[in-house]
């Protein structure tokens, strides 16, 4: 079965501090996707990665960063978080010709 | 660019009633197109997907979906709601599997007794 597992799984963070979300996925898949998921507006893309060592922009990109270090990783980045970005996260993997297998999210609280 | 629209945001059904969550999509390719269920403090899991054939695709769970291009839906459907149904449902649509989707804003379904 396709895993997908993020960390930590609940953050609170400081105005102006930074925050990494990680995600690890063990089906070797090469698509990795973020997300947010807010009410009333269900799951946003933020990032994507087609690769180890690609990043691209998703609709949301402004305010966060990405990095996929290796095939199994992909993090997202919050150099200076702010309350706007409190918001439940998602990660994603899939592989050409299967569908998305998602993480369990990670909850951020920017206070 | 593509785009989904769920215009109920909560449905209230009786156990054992029939339920439908309307999905309509705009994409001017050929759609891939999905269903995903959200219990709740749990991640997204895939109930159904269509690309091509048979227009009504049977998911997991009792769920199916029709697939109707003139009118861009893709409906859900179930024929008797139980109360573990109870949860927020995400129609999407992507340009590929594994592409990247667009989500709905989501429809909550709350079973509940008849």
């Amino acid at each position: 079965e396709a895993a997908v597992t993020q960390s930590p799984r609940n953050k609170v963070a400081v105005t102006g501090g930074k925050v990494t979300l990680s995600c690890n996925q063990t089906n070797n898949h090469n698509n990795m996707y973020w997300y947010r998921q807010d009410t009333g507006h269900g799951l946003r893309l933020i990032h994507y990665s087609y690769g180890a060592g690609s990043t691209e922009k998703g609709d949301i990109p402004d305010g966060y960063k990405a990095s996929r270090p290796s095939q199994e990783n992909f993090s997202l980045i919050l150099e200076l978080a702010t309350p706007s970005q409190t918001s439940v996260y998602f990660c994603a993997s899939g592989d050409w010709g299967d569908t998305l297998y998602f993480g369990a999210g990670t909850r951020l609280s920017v206070l | 660019a593509q785009s989904v629209t769920q215009p109920d945001a909560r449905v209230t059904v009786s156990e054992g009633a029939s339920l439908q969550l309307r999905c309509k999509y705009s994409y001017s390719g050929t759609p891939y197109l999905f269903w995903y269920v959200q219990y709740p403090r749990q991640g997204l899991q895939l109930l159904l997907k269509y690309y091509s054939g048979d227009p009504v695709v049977q998911g997991v769970n009792g769920f199916e979906a029709e697939f109707i291009k003139s009118n861009s839906s893709f409906h859900l459907r179930k024929a008797s709601v139980h109360w573990s149904d109870s949860a927020v449902y995400f129609c999407a649509v992507s340009p590929g599997f594994a592409s990247a989707l667009t989500f709905g804003s989501g429809t909550k379904v709350i079973p509940c007794l008849p």
